[in-house]
């Protein structure tokens, strides 16, 4: 079975610093790898993913993110954050060919002025 | 592109009666959809995974009777709380897949606040 642990369940930053969320994945078989955004009483949007090919992502809002398979690892940064970057963050994964998608338990990213 | 909406965005209703949710891709055909549930300041559990044509697959721990999903389009899901209690107040939120060309993505609703008074 596969398992997503979020290191951090929150992040407080300040405004225009950089910022990783950590994401870790267990998993015996091959993954896709997401991280999703969620805003306050919002559903989830796809910030970005990695299927193949480059392990370097790069997502929407200037966030991206590193596949790292030894570490397994996929591990979220941005280099200057906003105010509206302010939200709840999911890491998940899913088995290659598969669609049932294993989230982890979120951090929430708070940015201060 | 890859939209997916969700109805009603938030409902309130007596203990005992029945509530409807429904869930459709606007801009494409999604052949897998899927019904999550979450908790205040929780992760999103998956309840069910729910077929065009099929019967839902149900997570273990999740009451198919309680919980009835009909998938009867290839845009159209719902969700139906059968005899709500309070303990079922919570935010569902349904996703849905475009299909084979982008199965392993899935696009989220914007979630229902269900509560049961």
């Amino acid at each position: 079975a596969q398992s997503v642990t979020q290191l951090d369940s929150q992040v407080p930053v300040f405004e225009e610093a950089p910022v990783e969320l950590r994401c870790n994945y267990s998993s015996s078989v091959s993954v896709y790898l997401f991280w999703y955004v969620q805003y306050p009483n919002q559903g989830l949007q796809l910030l970005l993913k990695y299927l193949s090919g480059s392990t370097l992502v790069k997502g929407i809002n200037g966030f991206e993110a590193e596949f790292n398979k030894s570490q397994t690892s996929f591990h979220l940064r941005k280099p200057s954050v906003h105010i509206s970057d302010t939200a709840e963050y999911f890491c998940a994964v899913s088995v290659v060919g598969a669609q049932k998608l294993v989230f982890g338990q979120g951090t929430r990213l708070t940015i201060n002025p | 592109g890859a939209v997916v909406s969700q109805h009603p965005s938030w409902v309130i209703c007596k203990s005992g009666t029945s509530v409807k949710i429904e869930c459709r891709s606007l801009d494409f055909q999604a052949t897998t959809m899927f019904w999550y549930r979450q908790f205040p300041k929780q992760s999103l559990m998956l309840m069910a995974t729910s077929n065009e044509g099929s019967k839902a697959t149900y997570e273990q721990g999740v009451e198919k009777d309680k919980f009835l999903i009909n998938h009867a389009s290839l845009t159209l899901s719902t969700l139906t709380v059968t005899s709500a209690h309070p303990e079922d107040s919570s935010f569902y939120i349904c996703s849905a897949t475009p299909g084979l060309a982008a199965k392993e993505t899935q696009y989220f609703g914007p979630g229902t606040r269900l509560l049961v008074l």
